[in-house]
């Protein structure tokens, strides 16, 4: 089946760094991928829709200057996570949805455990 | 507000029984849901959905039951087996945007 990759797997970083995660379709074109974060015990929150070539679409409360997405190819989106504080610590996940494929088909990465200390 | 719930944190049945899932939505205008199945360390797969058109999809030992006026879906697994231990997440579909529910953890005890 199709793969989506993340990178890195767990990063930890100072507060005020940059965090930059990486997805990449492996075996499959992707026009659309998503970017979910996840707290404790808690849903999937999507935080923004990136198509390839045009500028991502936010959610309503996910600040854009501060979770930066670049959907530079059709297999590849990059989320970085600029100033990163404490409160950013989470547990992001991307997915992808293939090119002309229908509503279900949206692979999912194995996410980026992300701890701003 | 979470427009997609799962009231239940965990659940822990018996292998070879029935395990229900259950998941509420609050809007009307989801027109596709789904259930993904997650072990830890990896993200989420697919694993069954249902269009707001019908209200029953059966997939080997997995069915998925959709009642609107309830706004309320279901997922049975039977037999269960140990190996679906996992967590179960609910997802409703609006306008090609996924909203999730904070997921069920099924322990299938052998």
């Amino acid at each position: 089946g199709a793969v989506v990759s993340q990178h890195p797997s767990r990063v930890i970083c100072k507060s005020g760094t940059s965090v930059k995660i990486e997805c990449r379709s492996l075996d499959f074109q992707a026009t659309t991928m998503f970017w979910y974060r996840q707290f404790p015990k808690q849903s999937l929150m999507l935080m923004a829709t990136s198509n390839e070539g045009s500028k991502a679409t936010y959610e309503q409360g996910v600040e854009k200057d501060k979770f930066l997405i670049n959907h530079a190819s059709l297999t590849l989106s990059t989320l970085t996570v600029t100033s990163a504080h404490p409160e950013d610590s989470s547990f992001y996940i991307c997915s992808a949805r293939e090119l002309g494929t229908s509503t279900d088909t949206q692979y999912f990465g194995p996410g980026t455990r992300l701890t701003v200390l | 507000d979470q427009q997609v719930k799962q009231n239940s944190p965990s659940l822990s049945v018996q292998e070879g029984r029935i395990s229900i899932l259950n998941c509420d939505y609050t809007n009307s205008m989801f027109d596709y849901f789904l259930w993904y199945k997650k072990y830890p360390a990896e993200g989420p797969t697919f694993l069954i959905s249902i269009s707001s058109i019908k209200d029953k999809n059966e997939d080997g030992r997995f069915t998925v039951f959709l009642n609107k006026s309830a706004k309320h879906l279901s997922l049975h697994i039977v037999p269960s087996q140990p190996g679906d231990s996992a967590v179960y997440f609910c997802a409703a579909c609006n306008f090609n945007k996924f909203y999730f529910g904070s997921g069920t953890k099924l322990n299938v005890k052998p």
